[in-house]
């Protein structure tokens, strides 16, 4: 599955849109968005995915681009317990799937 | 729904006991997986599962067996522990593939001495 790229670090006042970025130049085209979240030494948990269209659950959005070389998750209204790391993963079921390092988002208040 | 159920949550082990992590989901999800965790490190696939019965090496599977022989549940054996096994060790369940996100369990921190 492709790669993906995201800052290692971000900041967010709570109460605000906290807009996660994530790169994926190379996915093709039978690989799913996905994006997970692991708070502090729990498990991690999954957050929503996507393969072309932009989607919303009660957790977060999903923006993919129209090339889908990029997208980002965005958290409406970030709060002290969205603090996290969040991992974007491209993933089409071909391989298990893959983790990389993610983004430390850090909501402050 | 208890959803994916990892045992025990701690455990402290000597170098060269053995032990059994077992994870069990009731989902009936037919693909199962075992990761670990290190500090300050992302997930790494150690062995899964794509059904009863049936069993795969992941991308760090030395040291480690594995067994499925009911489909709710994936057990992970270390037959001789090793001080480079201490670690978190996180299950995790999928119906499908692709367009089917992995449920996670809670993790067993594992030290060994």
């Amino acid at each position: 599955d492709a790669k993906t790229t995201q800052p290692p670090s971000m900041d967010c006042a709570e109460g605000r849109a906290a807009n996660l970025p994530c790169n994926h130049s190379t996915i093709s085209g039978n690989e799913y968005v996905y994006w997970y979240r692991q708070i502090h030494s729990q498990g991690p948990q999954y957050i929503i995915h996507g393969l072309k269209n932009n989607e919303t659950n009660e957790m977060a959005s999903l923006i993919i681009t129209e090339d889908r070389k990029s997208s980002t998750l965005i958290l409406p209204h970030a709060t002290l317990r969205d603090t996290a790391v969040y991992y974007c993963i491209a993933y089409s079921g071909n391989t298990p799937l893959v983790f990389g390092k993610g983004t430390r988002l850090s909501v402050i208040a | 729904n208890a959803g994916v159920t990892q045992t025990p949550k701690f455990r402290v082990l000597k170098t060269g006991q053995s032990m059994t992590l077992l994870c069990a989901q009731d989902m009936n999800h037919e693909y199962m997986y075992w990761y670990r965790q290190d500090p300050g490190m992302g997930l790494r696939l150690i062995h899964y599962s794509v059904g009863e019965g049936t069993t795969a090496k992941g991308e760090v599977p030395d040291g480690y067996n594995v067994s499925r022989l009911k489909k709710q549940n994936f057990l992970l054996g270390l037959e001789s522990a090793a001080p480079s096994q201490t670690s978190v060790y996180f299950c995790a369940s999928s119906y499908g593939l692709g367009n089917s996100p992995l449920h996670f369990g809670n993790g067993t921190r594992l030290t060994v001495t």
